[in-house]
């Protein structure tokens, strides 16, 4: 059985750093995509990135490149969302899923919601 | 506001059939057969339900349809359960080579 499993919520202040987590079992990691998704009240959603960790190649969104860092680490088969310096409209709940290709995600995690509020 | 557009809400009886569309452009939706469709549950893992317009994945029951005409994809439900009450999400493939995504569709199963 395929499960990703993320890191627990998060509340932080305006300016600090963090790094949430994503733990995947039943699948061989390096062989598939994995992507991270944002889910703001009321916005829908929105594909941040994406990282095939068999070869470390990263894919950005446009709205996202140089906001946030995906990255891997595969002897744990754990991929990672990474801030620098939160804002408070980093506040939502962020999903990663896996894909075989890129035009889809077929597994995700149950999300990580993270606050982010002085 | 989302790069594609669905109803906020639609709803519909136990045994009833109901469709959500999502709109979309001639550099996504109607590029190519590359639109899915995502049921979420508050606190789950969402989980794919429709892919390439109109497959399913393995398990999912055949309740559960995608269609497609044009710029606007379609999913329907038929034969409504109180389990399908959900938030459904279709998503396309784009010229841009990212995923984009619609605003979410609730239904309430009455």
């Amino acid at each position: 059985e395929v499960l990703l499993v993320q890191s627990g919520a998060e509340v932080k202040k305006p300016g600090e750093s963090l790094k949430i987590s994503c733990e995947g079992s039943g699948y061989t990691f390096s062989h598939y995509w994995i992507g991270w998704v944002r889910l703001m009240p009321g916005k829908g959603l929105e594909w941040m990135g994406i990282l095939y960790p068999g070869d470390s190649d990263a894919r950005y969104s446009p709205s996202f490149q140089g906001q946030v860092t995906i990255s891997a680490d595969k002897s744990i088969n754990t991929a990672y969302l990474h801030w620098r310096s939160l804002k408070a409209s980093d506040t939502a709940i962020y999903y990663c899923a896996i894909a075989g290709d890129l035009t889809r995600f077929d597994y995700w995690g149950q999300g990580t919601p993270v606050t982010v509020s002085s | 506001q989302s790069a594609l557009t669905q109803p906020a809400s639609v709803s519909g009886s136990p045994g009833q059939s109901i469709t959500i569309s999502c709109t979309g452009t001639s550099s996504d939706v109607g590029n190519s057969n590359l639109v899915s469709w995502y049921q979420f549950y508050p606190g789950k893992a969402p989980k794919l339900i429709i892919y390439g317009d109109n497959k399913r994945p393995p398990g999912v029951s055949n309740r559960f349809s995608g269609s497609k005409s044009g710029n606007t994809a379609s999913l329907t439900i038929s034969g409504l359960q109180a389990e399908d009450e959900a938030e459904y999400y279709c998503c396309s493939f784009a010229l841009s080579r990212m995923l984009v995504f619609g605003g979410g569709t609730k239904l309430t199963v009455l």
